[in-house]
């Protein structure tokens, strides 16, 4: 079956601890994307890329990092300088440029105790 | 102002009537319009789209846009308990890749 995996599904976290967030996609999408959504805000983008070895910040990058090694992947670490990471975190991806048709994973909820 | 506006509800409607979601918006580049339906604990999925001005129907769905008046709708009729999920509007400027503004979604329950 194509589609998006997200792991974990929820996760805890420590104050002061870095988590990373794995997001694998077998669609052969070329751009991939992560967003952040909270209660009555809509989803944020924090990261996106279009291509291997290339990653952009999104609306709201401070305190989250990205790689994106092949083209299968693109893992989220939150890391200790974001502020207020407890949040519901969506992989994307595409292929279809110019219509918005963004395939998303089951996310991830992150808590932080 | 939010760029894209929309009604957080909760909206109730008994099994079978006709509902109506919205978003209005204020940039007038936005090119494509988009519909998601989320539910609880899961990733949107796409659930409509269209390109400028005018309607779209698939099935009990149909999709509106006025762009004169920087307004979308999402009418469902008939509508069933398993329609009940968070319906996010999504829009795209044209020729801006898949940078989408979302909406901050409409929960909808439907009571059988």
């Amino acid at each position: 079956d194509g589609g998006i995996t997200q792991s974990p599904k929820y996760l805890f976290r420590k104050e002061g601890q870095n988590v990373t967030l794995s997001c694998e996609q077998n669609l052969n999408h070329d751009a991939m994307y992560w967003y952040r959504q909270d209660p009555g805000q809509g989803l944020r983008l924090i990261y996106y890329s279009q291509i291997v070895n290339d990653f952009q910040k999104g609306d709201i990058a401070e305190g989250y990092s990205v790689s994106r090694e092949k083209k299968e992947s693109f893992p989220l670490t939150v890391t200790s300088a974001q502020k207020n990471p407890t949040a519901f975190y969506l992989c994307a991806s595409s292929t279809a440029w110019g219509t918005g048709e963004l395939f998303f994973g089951e996310g991830s909820r992150l808590t932080v105790l | 102002q939010k760029e894209v506006e929309q009604d957080p509800g909760p909206l109730s409607v008994p099994e079978g009537a006709i509902v109506s979601l919205n978003c209005t918006y204020s940039n007038s580049a936005f090119q494509y319009f988009m519909w998601y339906r989320q539910y609880s604990r899961k990733g949107p999925e796409l659930l409509m789209y269209t390109y400028s001005s005018g309607n779209k129907e698939d099935g009990r769905f149909t999709a509106q846009v006025d762009k004169s008046s920087k307004y979308i709708s999402l009418f469902i009729r008939d509508s069933q308990p398993s329609d009940s999920a968070t319906y996010l509007c999504a829009l795209n400027p044209h020729n801006a890749g898949n940078m989408l503004t979302f909406g901050g979604g409409t929960r909808l329950m439907v009571k059988p």
